[in-house]
């Protein structure tokens, strides 16, 4: 089992452009849920996906965007760059079971992304 | 959000038990209390869960206090392995979004 993956592992942008950050779940898992990471910070709450559909939402502009696939992959979309976006981006999946929201989360390596 | 308070740092010898401790003095009802934990470089990793009694696992131990006002993380047996920074976390029954806060550095001496 791979477990969660994340593409790519470090990336660098310049002010006003868009990323998009890839996230593959652990075997089985059907909901992902998306974290920023600013340097010496803990992870911050970005959006949960399950079933397609944006379920959850933490304190961020609209130009975080994602989606979810088919295949329970998802994409981090960030429009208009701004050099605060630097930070590491965790991808996190979990397996919602008979309605029970609060099992563990697997969380992959991240990607860096570094706005200049 | 429901908030969390940790101490920012902590020692521990090696293969001597941990006490973490955790306030949440407003906890609500549905709200689970989460551990998790992040060594360097990596992504935060899941330790352990519980809603109201005690929690055993092959990680760790949660002691939930009666009034659920404040938790503690136990690690039996600290190893170097368990240096990093653990966060204790507050999440609505419904849903499984993690609001970390800034957690506690644990360093284990050898």
């Amino acid at each position: 089992d791979a477990g969660v993956t994340q593409s790519p592992t470090h990336l660098i942008k310049t002010r006003g452009q868009q990323v998009t950050l890839r996230c593959s779940p652990k075997s089985g898992h059907d909901t992902v849920s998306w974290y920023q990471q600013a340097l010496g910070q803990g992870p911050q709450f970005i959006f949960q996906y399950y079933e397609e559909e944006e379920r959850q939402r933490g304190n961020f502009p609209d130009r975080f965007s994602g989606h979810q696939f088919p295949n329970y992959s998802s994409e981090l979309n960030v429009n208009a760059l701004l050099l605060g976006d630097s930070a590491l981006y965790l991808c996190a999946s979990s397996l919602i079971t008979a309605g029970d929201w609060n099992n563990e989360q697997f969380f992959g390596p991240g990607t860096r992304l570094t706005v200049l | 959000d429901a908030k969390t308070t940790q101490p920012n740092s902590m020692e521990s010898n090696e293969e001597e038990p941990v006490h973490l401790p955790c306030n949440h003095s407003t906890i609500s009802g549905t709200d689970y209390i989460h551990w998790y934990r992040q060594l360097p470089s990596q992504g935060p990793e899941y330790v352990i869960h519980g809603l109201t009694s005690n929690v055993n696992n092959r990680m760790a131990s949660l002691a939930i206090a009666e009034d659920r006002k404040s938790s503690t993380l136990i690690l039996h047996r600290a190893t170097l392995r368990d240096a990093a920074v653990y966060y204790c976390i507050l999440s609505f029954a419904g849903a499984n979004n993690l609001f970390f806060g800034t957690g506690t550095r644990l360093t284990v001496i050898p």
